[in-house]
């Protein structure tokens, strides 16, 4: 299995900032993905993060809202930026490893006022 | 479009009978089957997965089935207990020109006790 970690696990933030999330993972990964989950809803994907390229977005999510790095084989960071309280949301890291099993971060717990 | 509908949405027991979910997967290019649990607060854990070339897998109270004919999988708990409560999500997976999941939308499962 893989150890995923992320800062910050929780945060409160003013409409119109940003915020960084970060993701660390224990070994190196090929695949590392960033997922959005809706208070009482399903896993949500909101990009592909290559390692050394532009993310990967899916149909309603794009660059300018949502930038994403990932610099190496074991941390990637989603952005949010310009925040509204549409946003408020949990934001998870998710990994897959070698043997391609799918693994989740502790999730990033966003409110947005 | 991709889609994996799962039954039922909300599902209570008693505690010590079992409990199934089930799931269907539209893409026939899926070849991986995972299932989480998500407990309030919690990250989506991984508790059991099975690859498109098994049609059983089980490990001790929790199995699942596959029908690849019929693109359905089940989720079975048995004897269920009342830290079995959660939110279980399948998912189909496959990798081809990238990994690719698609979760279905949860089931809440309530132990009674």
């Amino acid at each position: 299995s893989a150890v995923i970690s992320q800062k910050p696990s929780r945060d409160i933030c003013q409409r119109g900032t940003s915020l960084t999330i970060q993701c660390q993972v224990d070994s190196q990964v090929t695949m590392m993905f960033w997922y959005r989950q809706q208070p009482g809803q399903s896993l949500t994907l909101i990009a592909t993060a290559n390692q050394g390229s532009e993310a990967t977005y899916e149909s309603g999510f794009v660059i300018d809202k949502f930038p994403i790095s990932r610099p190496n084989l074991t941390f990637s960071t989603l952005t949010v930026s310009n925040m509204s309280p549409e946003d408020s949301s949990i934001y998870l890291c998710s990994v897959v490893t070698d043997l391609e099993t799918q693994y989740f971060g502790p999730g990033t717990r966003l409110l947005v006022l | 479009g991709e889609n994996v509908e799962q039954h039922p949405s909300t599902l209570s027991v008693q505690e010590g009978d079992s409990a199934v979910i089930k799931c269907t997967y539209s893409d026939s290019a899926s070849n991986y089957f995972p299932w989480y649990k998500q407990e309030l607060g919690k990250r989506p854990q991984l508790i059991i997965d099975i690859r498109s070339n098994v049609g059983e897998k089980k490990d001790q109270r929790i199995a699942v089935t596959l029908n690849k004919t019929a693109k359905h999988f089940s989720l079975h708990i048995t004897e269920t207990q009342p830290e079995d409560s959660a939110v279980y999500f399948c998912a189909a997976s496959w990798n081809t020109g990238g990994f690719k999941t698609i979760f279905g939308a949860g089931t809440r499962l309530f132990v009674k006790a």
